[in-house]
C-alpha cells in the first residue's frame, strides 16, 4: 500500500542543521516534493527531487535515494522563521501525490 | 502570496447548513485541486480538474460537491456535514498534472461543523 514516513516533530538549536526524513512505499514514482507549512499559513515549494542525488537550494538541500525509498531535506544555518512543517510528497505514476503527516520543526535560540 | 486566493477564510456551519467555498488562481494554470488537511494527518485529496474537466475523485462524500466553471474559479459546495468534517480545507492549483508541477496553495478556509 501507499505510505509515507516523516517524523511527527523535532526540535533544533538556532544556527545549527538539521536534517529531516522520509521514508516512501508508492505505486510508482514521478518525483518527490518538500512543502514547508508555517502554522495558518498554505503549503509553500521547498525542493524537486526525480534522479538520485543531493539538490542544493540555499540554506536547504534535498537528498533522494530511489533505490532506498527514501529521501531528506537539510537545513543548515537554522534562523527562528524556519520554525514550520515540513511536508514531504511522492508522485505516483498517476500522478497524483501522496503526502506525509509532515514534520514539526521547532527552533530555539 | 501565492497567487491563488480562497474565501472565505474561516467558516462555521451547522449540520444542516448548506454553503460553499472559493478559490481563484491568478497564475494561468490548468488544473486546481481540492485538499483536505486535518491536524496531524496528511493532506488528503479530494478532487482534480484539469482543463475544467474532473479527473479524480477521491471516493469523497456527496455532501461535498466541486463545481469548476472556467480554469482560474473553483468552487466546493457544502451540504448536511459531519463534526468530523470539521478541518482546513485547501486549494492548489498548477501548469498540468504530470511529472514536475509544482502545486500553489491558498491560504486554506478553516471549516468548523458544529
Amino acid at each position: 500500500g501507499q505510505n509515507i514516513d516523516q517524523p511527527t516533530e523535532m526540535t533544533a538549536t538556532e544556527g545549527a542543521i538539521v536534517q529531516i526524513n522520509c521514508t516512501y512505499q508508492t505505486s510508482g514514482f514521478n518525483g518527490l516534493f518538500w512543502y514547508q507549512q508555517h502554522a495558518g499559513e498554505a503549503p509553500t515549494f521547498l525542493s524537486y527531487n526525480v534522479l538520485d542525488g543531493l539538490e542544493e537550494k540555499g540554506r536547504f538541500s534535498s537528498f533522494l535515494s530511489r533505490s532506498k525509498g527514501y529521501s531528506y531535506l537539510l537545513l543548515k544555518e537554522l534562523q527562528m522563521k524556519d520554525s514550520a512543517s515540513y511536508l514531504c510528497a511522492v508522485k505516483e505514476s498517476n500522478y497524483q501525490l501522496i503526502w506525509g503527516a509532515g514534520t514539526k520543526l521547532i527552533i530555539k535560540p | 502570496e501565492t497567487g491563488v486566493t480562497q474565501t472565505p477564510r474561516h467558516l462555521v456551519m451547522g449540520m444542516t447548513n448548506k454553503k460553499s467555498l472559493k478559490c481563484e488562481q491568478h497564475l494561468g494554470h490548468n488544473a486546481m485541486y481540492w485538499y483536505k488537511q486535518s491536524a496531524k494527518k496528511p493532506l488528503e485529496l479530494m478532487f482534480v480538474y484539469n482543463f475544467k474537466e474532473q479527473t479524480e475523485n477521491n471516493s469523497v462524500p456527496s455532501r461535498f460537491s466541486p463545481e469548476c466553471p472556467n480554469s482560474s474559479h473553483l468552487f466546493l459546495h457544502l451540504h448536511t456535514l459531519q463534526p468530523e468534517d470539521s478541518a482546513l480545507y485547501l486549494c492548489a492549483s498548477s501548469h498540468g498534472t504530470g511529472d514536475y508541477n509544482e502545486q500553489f496553495f491558498g491560504p486554506g478556509t478553516r471549516l468548523t461543523v458544529l
